[in-house]
């Protein structure tokens, strides 16, 4: 049962285009939402997060929305840069547990 | 700062052995820790949680004889493959969760090959 989907495994933007990548969940219970970006053999690094009690949290190129009534997240990367080019996950935590489940992520690749 | 380290980064290892693979928070304390694995172009996913000083929790699925955990310290954690088969070859990765903030860490990851 994936609780986290990521429902587009892969997209390609032009530099300097807006990168949507979108999540959606299935559990009401989830209160905190996050994205990662992912380098092949290395660990997630943290990008950017949102509460529940928030539809969008902006940090610098990266914005994050929320619509809790479609469960669905979306994060926007403007303008896009060829650095950007990399694996997304987004991942979902409820309560403090710190438990993170994750999607299937998203390789996004930005051409020169 | 909130600088996470595994050790090895890569292990090859016959099948039946046991394999400890070890998860350190730097330059903080984490009473925390996760343990998920990653096959490749799939999610993470997680598979323990390491609290320091008591025993970890594991998720559904997950065999705790077979994937011990051990959280002897506010800035260590370490798990053991044991008996390892091939079938658990994967990418194994930690996160330590900084006390006072939400928000976890990543370690680079460790890569097992079990042949």
């Amino acid at each position: 049962d994936q609780q986290v989907k990521q429902n587009s495994p892969s997209l390609s933007v032009q530099e300097g285009r807006i990168s949507i990548l979108n999540c959606d969940y299935t559990n009401s219970m989830f209160d905190y939402f996050l994205w990662y970006k992912k380098y092949p053999a290395e660990g997630p690094t943290f990008l950017i997060s949102i509460s529940s009690i928030k539809d969008k949290n902006e940090d610098g190129r990266f914005t994050v929305f929320l619509n809790k009534s479609a469960k669905h997240l979306s994060l926007h990367i403007v303008p896009s840069q060829p650095g950007d080019s990399a694996v997304y996950f987004c991942a979902a935590s409820s309560g403090n547990t710190g438990k993170l489940i994750f999607g299937q992520g998203t390789t996004l690749q930005v051409k020169p | 700062g909130a600088v996470v380290s595994q050790h090895p980064s890569r292990v090859i290892c016959k099948s039946g052995t046991s394999v400890k693979i070890e998860c350190r928070s730097l330059d903080f304390q984490a009473t925390t820790m996760f343990w998920y694995r990653q096959f490749p172009k799939k999610s993470l996913m997680l598979m323990a949680t390491s609290n320091e000083g008591s025993k970890a929790t594991y998720e559904q699925g997950v065999e705790k004889d077979k994937f011990l955990i051990n959280h002897a310290s506010l800035t260590l954690s370490t798990l053991t493959v044991t008996s390892a088969h091939p079938e658990d070859s994967s990418f194994y990765i930690c996160s330590a969760d900084r006390i006072s903030y939400n928000e976890q860490f990543f370690g680079p990851g460790t890569r097992l090959t079990v042949l």
